[in-house]
């Protein structure tokens, strides 16, 4: 069945390091739906960037992922951490017929001074 | 901006107790969902409801009932409440139509139950 991968459970940087929290997942079919979704501390999560397109960036917020189907991946990358990414980052898949998720187990970011 | 509220927001129940967990939302989606929340374990789908009167289990059901009321309300219950449901639980709405662009989930506030 579907599913997704998040290697990292914990992540740690110092401000201004660069951010990659790495995603793949696995699907049964052709077409592939990601999703990253962020969860602040005493908030709800909600969805930071999403992306169908195969080889094509999608951006916000700072933070850019593409969709490499060749490889399964969709990584969550920015180029300089700031104090305030610190959130649980949730990689997720769609399924076809755009109803359920598939999340990943998260990654924790910690970013320090 | 879409809404989706829970209550309680925090919970303490005994072993063996009853638990009903309600979400509420106003974005007028027909998908609701309800997710648990564990550290190690990220989301994980519990049960979800595309249509009132009817509920669709869904990853991790077992120990878990829901609810479906009414397209606004979306209830999960615990019927015998054991140490291993202590958690942060959830809710979503999405859409769930007109494919991917409009597959966005949004999640309430969580509940965080704690289970003794």
């Amino acid at each position: 069945g579907d599913s997704v991968t998040q290697k990292e459970g914990l992540v740690t940087l110092t401000e201004g390091l660069p951010v990659m929290l790495n995603c793949t997942y696995q699907t049964i079919y052709s077409n592939a739906f990601l999703f990253w979704y962020v969860h602040y501390l005493n908030e709800s999560p909600r969805l930071l960037l999403k992306s169908s397109t195969d080889n094509k960036r999608t951006e916000h917020q700072g933070f850019h992922a593409t969709l490499h189907k060749s490889s399964s991946s969709f990584h969550l990358q920015k180029s300089s951490a700031q104090l305030s990414d610190s959130a649980l980052y949730y990689c997720a898949l769609l399924n076809t017929g755009y109803q359920n998720f598939y999340f990943g187990k998260g990654t924790s970011l910690t970013v320090i001074p | 901006e879409a809404a989706v509220t829970q209550s309680p927001r925090s919970k303490v129940a005994v072993t063996g107790g009853k638990v009903t967990l309600s979400c509420h939302q106003t974005n007028n989606h027909d998908y609701m969902y309800w997710y648990r929340q564990d550290t190690g374990h990220g989301l994980r789908l519990i049960h979800y409801s595309y249509v009132a009167d009817s509920t669709e289990k869904g990853d991790i059901p077992d120990g878990y009932k829901a609810s479906r009321p009414s397209q606004e309300n979306f209830s999960l219950i615990l019927e015998l409440a054991s140490l291993s449901q202590t958690a942060v639980y959830f809710c979503a709405s999405s859409s769930g139509t007109g494919g991917y662009n409009y597959a966005e989930q949004f999640f309430g506030p969580g509940t965080r139950l704690t289970v003794l």
